[in-house]
């Protein structure tokens, strides 16, 4: 069954500190993977996907398929990455079907 | 600006009448839409998929009967909560699928409607 598990309901941290939000999958095939961020009083939006292999506002992550994990990381936290961040799971296929996590809940503290 | 507009974003209703929500793609023509529901703290489930010209495709445990999903054109898609109850209180969010391709181009949300049934 396709499943996305991301194990921390809350992460805090200070500004300035590494940040590493967790995520693990299960899936068959050959899933796409996408980082969600939902700010404060904002709708839901695309961070980042596995297949771009980019980095947006200094976040990066990266597939291991080994691990089944698609961990989101960023080396210096910012007050404004304050944010509940949802990993994500797609078959592929026209459908685009997305499987969310339960979300993790970022704190950056002054 | 927003790609996806979703209408009402709150609504308050009595128990036994029903709730229409629409979900308007405005930057391009969606085939597929789909419905999420999220509960207080929880993650976004995913009750359907709104297919343009043809049936929606429902996931398992959601009633179609009760959530009646109509896309009749390419920009719009409307979820009707039938005979709501006090359960069906939850956050409902659309979202519109951009592009195609194996691999899949990223969704855009709406803000989501806040349903309260009293």
């Amino acid at each position: 069954a396709q499943r996305v598990t991301q194990p921390e309901k809350l992460l805090s941290v200070f500004k300035g500190a590494p940040v590493e939000l967790k995520c693990n999958y299960s899936y068959s095939g050959s899933p796409e993977l996408f980082w969600y961020v939902q700010y404060s009083r904002q709708r839901l939006q695309l961070l980042l996907r596995h297949i771009s292999r980019e980095s947006i506002k200094g976040f990066t992550a990266d597939l291991n398929k080994g691990e089944t994990s698609f961990h989101l990381k960023k080396p210096f936290a910012q007050e404004e990455d304050s944010a509940m961040y949802y990993c994500a799971l797609s078959g592929g296929g026209a459908t685009n079907k997305l499987i969310f996590g339960t979300g993790t809940l970022l704190a950056v503290q002054p | 600006g927003a790609v996806v507009s979703q209408h009402p974003s709150r609504v308050i209703c009595k128990s036994g009448t029903s709730v229409k929500i629409e979900c308007r793609s405005l930057d391009f023509q969606a085939t597929t839409m789909f419905w999420y529901r999220q509960f207080p703290k929880q993650s976004l489930m995913l009750m359907a998929t709104s297919n343009e010209g043809s049936k929606a495709t429902y996931e398992q445990g959601v009633e179609k009967d009760k959530f009646l999903i109509n896309h009749a054109s390419l920009t719009l898609s409307t979820l009707t909560v039938t005979s709501a109850h006090p359960e069906d209180s939850s956050f409902y969010i659309c979202s519109v699928k951009q592009g195609g391709g194996e691999y899949n181009s990223p969704l855009h949300f709406g803000n989501g409607t806040r349903l309260t049934v009293t």
